[in-house]
């Protein structure tokens, strides 16, 4: 059972431009983390966000979350090559604490 | 120590065979994954222990047989595959057993390849 939905599925910028990426999500839900895939290996958890609060930050990221639009945004500033990679939000349902489902992530590409 | 380590790397099965999937973490978690991951998608999960019981079963077929020894392993046993489960499986921990979900930590994986 997919929860959420993220866009565009694929981006490509050049190296200090900004990137943003979306996730669009169906039900209520405790929390909304990010993370982040290198070709093939583990996900790396980035940031997590709370149902209540409506924007954080840690070093270059930026997340928002818009609970009356169930969606959420990542934002990676000042974006450098090693960032290229598939980024996915996950969410929990509010019904079920310790479920973790992911979006259909995006393809981030940072050219050099 | 603040890994999960997962064993394979990689396997290669016939559809006849039986194996077996581990995962290990010592950081105390008490709630444990396993996610499986065709190329190109997100993880899907399968399973959730919590408390070293099972609480989430996500409709997963019974060629798979999720396994929680202890609050460390967690292992994945493999029956009867067939060539669509071919894909990579992994196993994550968070710190908590109930309650809010919380960050989780991922192995690397084991690439699985059912022939």
């Amino acid at each position: 059972s997919q929860q959420g939905e993220e866009d565009p599925q694929a981006l490509s910028i050049q190296e200090g431009e900004n990137a943003t990426m979306n996730c669009s999500y169906k039900t209520s839900i405790n929390n909304l983390q990010w993370y982040r895939q290198n070709s093939g290996r583990g996900l790396v958890h980035l940031i997590l966000i709370r149902s209540n609060e409506r924007e954080k930050h840690s070093g270059r990221l930026r997340v928002t979350l818009d609970t009356s639009k169930k969606s959420s945004s990542l934002l990676i500033t000042a974006s450098r090559a090693a960032d290229t990679a598939s980024y996915f939000c996950a969410t929990d349902l509010t019904r079920e604490a310790n479920n973790l489902f992911f979006g259909t992530g995006t393809r981030l590409t940072v050219i050099p | 120590d603040t890994e999960v380590t997962q064993t394979p790397k990689h396997l290669v099965m016939g559809m006849t065979n039986k194996k077996s999937l581990k995962c290990e973490q010592h950081m105390g978690h008490r709630a444990m994954y396993w996610y499986k991951q065709k190329a190109k998608k997100p993880p899907e999960l399968m399973f959730v222990y919590s408390y070293e019981k099972l609480s989430i079963n996500e409709s997963v077929p019974s060629r798979f047989s999720p396994e929680c020894p202890n609050s460390s392993l967690l292992n994945l046993h493999l029956h009867a595959l067939q060539p669509e489960d071919s894909a990579l499986y992994l196993c994550a921990s968070s710190p908590r057993g109930r309650g809010l979900t919380t960050e989780a930590f991922f192995g690397q994986g084991t690439r699985l390849t059912v022939v």
